[in-house]
């Protein structure tokens, strides 16, 4: 089982749809978590950092759930520009390797 | 204020050869990772370094090392080049070690081997 696992997608959903993603982890004593945005051939760009009461920014929520070990994204009204890999990190203490997963892909049409 | 810069970047090389890559972070930043991404797939992490020492390593092998100056700047090297080491090589700073600290990605560099 790998360490981090996302759906691949790709996703595609109308402009104005609401889409989820999740993103599960195996190691349970892993401790910060994030959501990373990765446009086509660019770097990866922090979208936001998961807490343990969720938290939200604009049309982006994120929420933890620890007891699943899995983080998800829900992105309200997307925009076309939302078109995207989204990349879930999972990391255990100050002391452990950072772990990617794979992403999702989404597409958003008109 | 100058975002993390790596270089080259692009490069290509052949089976074999040794390769180093280069890359400063932003200001501030004291701590440097290093990852690859092929084609496809997220970031694997290879190394971090702090205080101009590796302090987290990924499942890569030794043919990948690396060096970070007083600067903070960092190289990375690989030798012994494989066809499977072609992908893009990213490197990202952040403010410390610390697990919740956000890191910033450079644009990074992509290798090919031929």
């Amino acid at each position: 089982r790998k360490e981090v696992e996302q759906d691949p997608g790709p996703f595609n959903v109308p402009e104005g749809a609401t889409v989820a993603f999740n993103c599960t982890y195996s190691n349970s004593a892993s401790q910060s978590f994030f959501w990373y945005r990765q446009d086509c051939r660019k770097e990866p760009k922090l979208l936001m950092s998961v807490y343990s009461s969720g938290n939200e920014d604009g049309r982006f929520t994120a929420q933890l759930n620890r007891a699943s070990q899995y983080i998800s994204l829900l992105i309200r009204d997307s925009k076309l520009s939302d078109s995207a890999t989204y990349l879930c990190v999972v990391r255990g203490s100050s002391a452990s390797k950072i772990i990617f997963g794979s992403g999702t892909r989404l597409s958003i049409r008109p | 204020d100058a975002g993390v810069t790596q270089s080259p970047t692009h490069l290509i090389k052949t089976r074999g050869q040794q390769v180093t890559l280069r890359c400063s972070p932003k200001s501030g930043h004291d701590t440097v990772s290093w990852y690859q991404q092929a084609l496809g797939q997220g970031p694997q992490f290879i190394f971090q370094y702090y205080e101009e020492e590796e302090r987290q390593r990924g499942n890569f092998p030794d043919r990948f090392s690396g060096h970070q100056f007083p600067n903070y700047s960092s190289e990375l090297n690989v030798n012994a080049l494989l066809l499977g080491d072609s992908a893009l090589y990213l490197c990202a700073s952040s403010l410390s070690p610390l697990a919740n600290n956000e890191q910033f990605f450079g644009p990074g560099t992509r290798l090919t081997v031929l």
